[in-house]
């Protein structure tokens, strides 16, 4: 059974640096084909793609984001990090990071998603 | 940068109605395009792949078909349970959701 469970600070200050955790059970990121991804839902509005990794340490990141943007993987710890720089209060969202499926950039399997709020 | 466009952003139907949600992209993406299922304060829930493969688990009132730039998701027969907003989501070049439609029962 696959799960994934994201943690980190619930809250940030504006121009702070976010790092968020996403640690995962029943797959391991060695395995080809293997991906996992990270995307954010602000309150009330739409999901957004964030960054994406897969097995063999290929990164993809949002255009409008990536400057922003670093994805890593601890393949011995199952965990995936993602950290976001300067952060803004238009970065208050839900984060989520969910498993990503066979072949296709699909997500099968999402965590439960966290609540980032930024703010003074 | 593909662009995703969804129609309509919001419809009520009653159940056992027919209904159909439009996506189109900006440009030809073959069939690589996604739908989700977000329940209110859940996570989203994959239920289409690769633009007409249902999910393992989803039931069969769940279509989609389409490819290139126009797409059509379609639930046969609403019912309760299918109150939710639904995205579609590219993966030709990087990955976009579109902006999502939200189903309610009239």
């Amino acid at each position: 059974q696959i799960t994934l469970k994201e943690s980190g600070p619930t809250l940030v200050k504006p121009t702070q640096t976010l790092t968020l955790t996403c640690t995962f059970s029943g797959f391991s990121l060695s395995t080809s084909g293997v991906g996992v991804g990270w995307i954010r839902q602000p309150p009330g509005k739409a999901l957004e793609w964030l960054a994406l990794i897969y097995w063999d340490d290929d990164k993809r990141y949002s255009p409008s984001l990536k400057s922003r943007l670093t994805i890593t993987k601890d393949t011995s710890k199952n965990q995936v990090v993602l950290t976001m720089t300067n952060m803004d209060p238009v970065d208050t969202a839900t984060y989520y990071c969910a498993h990503r499926f066979g072949v296709q950039d699909a997500f099968d399997i999402w965590g439960q998603g966290t609540m980032v709020t930024v703010s003074s | 940068d593909i662009q995703m466009t969804q129609s309509p952003s919001s419809l009520s139907a009653s159940v056992g109605d027919r209904v159909t949600i439009t996506c189109q992209a900006s440009q030809d993406i073959s069939n690589y395009l996604n739908w989700y299922q977000q329940k209110p304060g859940k996570a989203p829930k994959l239920l289409i792949y690769d633009a007409s493969n249902l999910e393992t688990g989803v039931p069969s009132r769940f279509s989609g078909s389409g490819s290139g730039t126009d797409f059509t998701f379609t639930i046969s027969s609403l019912q309760p349970e299918d109150i939710a907003t639904y995205y579609c989501q590219q993966y030709d070049n990087l990955l976009r959701f579109g902006p999502g439609t939200k189903v309610d029962i009239k």
